[in-house]
């Protein structure tokens, strides 16, 4: 079973701190992508990595996939209001089969 | 900016009746998929379908569901008999044409099945 564990699964903090959030897996995936959801809302598409080590920035999102294409991390510098919601990262393996495997989910809350 | 359209919002049913999803998709894609999202839980996958025929499909699509794409544009998810535990937000999402690695899926607002 391919699992994706994200850490941690809530986040409260105040408006100008960073954070990172931790995407963790055991499996391989050949390519990641990070969601942004809001309540009641699909996913919306922030970012796609799919070298080992790349690191992509989205203004004050920087994604990083890790060497071995198991982990991924976003960090948010300066984070504000605008940036609650729920992250979520989604794993693919390209091949036989296309479907995302998503991630458990971190809440974040940025109060002003 | 294309985007991937799903109706109704919020469909309320009785156990046991059949209810039918719609999506459609972003024009220029040609790979189309289901997944839904119980609620407080994971996004997890129901199907994907590419050239009108399911790819893949995933231990909770069932004989009771089934998907079809009538026509050029639109793509549907039909439940045959809801059970209490189909209560969930159902998503459509697509993806243009093969592109290696990149597995780019944009998907719709969703929409919210009620099973009575």
């Amino acid at each position: 079973t391919q699992l994706l564990e994200q850490s941690p699964q809530f986040l409260s903090i105040q408006e100008g701190e960073n954070l990172t959030v931790y995407c963790n897996s055991s499996s391989v995936f050949s390519s990641l992508q990070w969601y942004r959801q809001e309540p009641g809302e699909g996913p919306v598409l922030l970012v796609t990595v799919v070298t080992g080590g790349e690191v992509k920035k989205l203004k004050r999102l920087t994604f990083q996939f890790g060497d071995a294409r198991k982990d991924s991390s976003l960090h948010i510098t300066a984070a504000q209001p605008g940036d609650t919601g729920l992250y979520l990262c989604a794993g693919a393996k390209w091949g036989n089969t296309d479907k995302l495997i998503f991630g458990t989910g971190t809440r974040l809350q940025v109060f002003p | 900016e294309p985007e991937v359209t799903q109706t109704p919002s919020h469909q309320v049913t009785q156990m046991g009746q059949e209810v039918i999803l719609r999506c459609v998709p972003i024009s220029n894609h040609l790979y189309f998929y289901w997944y839904r999202q119980i609620l407080g839980q994971k996004v997890e996958f129901l199907v994907s379908f590419y050239n009108n025929e399911i790819s893949e499909k995933s231990e909770i699509f069932d004989d009771q569901f089934s998907v079809e794409r009538p026509d050029g544009s639109n793509f549907t998810l039909k439940i045959r008999s809801t059970k209490l535990e189909d209560s969930a937000m159902y998503f459509c999402a697509s993806r243009e044409e093969f592109r290696g690695p990149y597995n780019e899926q944009f998907f719709g607002p969703g929409t919210r099945l009620t099973v009575l």
